[in-house]
């Protein structure tokens, strides 16, 4: 079974601070895709950044970065110069190919709070 | 990518009532999904719709609770069946399309709350 774990329930950063976000995540799949998506309070999810299994050069979105280590089963997030506005909640996902099945599967979230 | 529109946005409903959500999408997609996300908690995976045939329902999840249905490529409902206050939660279509976001699109979310 697929499992995605974030270990920081909240995070609290100064405005144009970096900020790194962990995602650690379990799996016997080889071929697999890592996302990570905003949720902001109005409740709708926005897709931030993608990377896959077999990428062997870290994803990156503008100020967003994925900061890949596959043996050590991780793939982080990292915002550069935080504002006010990332602050949001965050979810690592997962999707694998287990049985023909493409779900996403989805880590309990990181609720980033940007303070001016 | 795929443009979802999820309907409603947003509703309070009696308990014992049913409430259906649709979501609808603008190009014809592979796999479309429904998850639940309680308050507080991340998403959970209720069911893949199928074209043509039965929800493929995940763990926990029953066919009684949250039918669902997909007439067509472009266009699903889930319906909360018999609600009580447990079933207060953001309800999210989720859709596999072939290009944009690698993939996946979410709809904006229906968030229902159940008095």
């Amino acid at each position: 079974a697929q499992k995605i774990t974030q270990t920081q329930p909240g995070m609290f950063v100064q405005e144009k601070e970096a900020v790194t976000l962990d995602c650690t995540y379990d799996t016997s799949d080889q071929s697999y895709g890592l996302f990570w998506y905003k949720q902001p309070s109005s409740g709708e999810m926005i897709f931030l950044i993608y990377q896959g299994s077999y990428d062997e050069q870290n994803a990156t979105e503008g100020r967003y970065s994925l900061n890949f280590q596959k043996a050590r089963k991780s793939a982080n997030l990292v915002i550069s110069a935080s504002q006010l506005g990332d602050s949001a909640m965050y979810f690592c996902a997962m999707r694998g190919r287990t049985q023909g099945a493409q779900k996403l599967v989805f880590g309990q979230g990181t609720r980033l709070t940007i303070n001016p | 990518s795929a443009v979802i529109s999820q309907k409603p946005s947003r509703d309070i409903c009696q308990r014992g009532t049913s409430l259906t959500i649709q979501c609808q999408v603008d190009s014809q997609v592979t796999m479309m999904f429904w998850y639940r996300q309680q308050p507080g908690q991340s998403l959970t995976l209720i069911a893949t719709a199928n074209q043509g045939s039965e929800a493929t329902y995940e763990s926990g999840f029953v066919i009684d609770k949250f039918p669902i249905s997909r007439p067509n490529l472009t266009f699903s409902t889930l319906t909360v069946s018999n609600m009580s206050p447990e079933d207060s939660s953001i309800y999210l279509c989720s859709v596999l399309a072939q290009t944009g976001n690698y993939g996946y699109t979410f709809g904006s979310g229906t968030r229902l709350t159940i008095v």
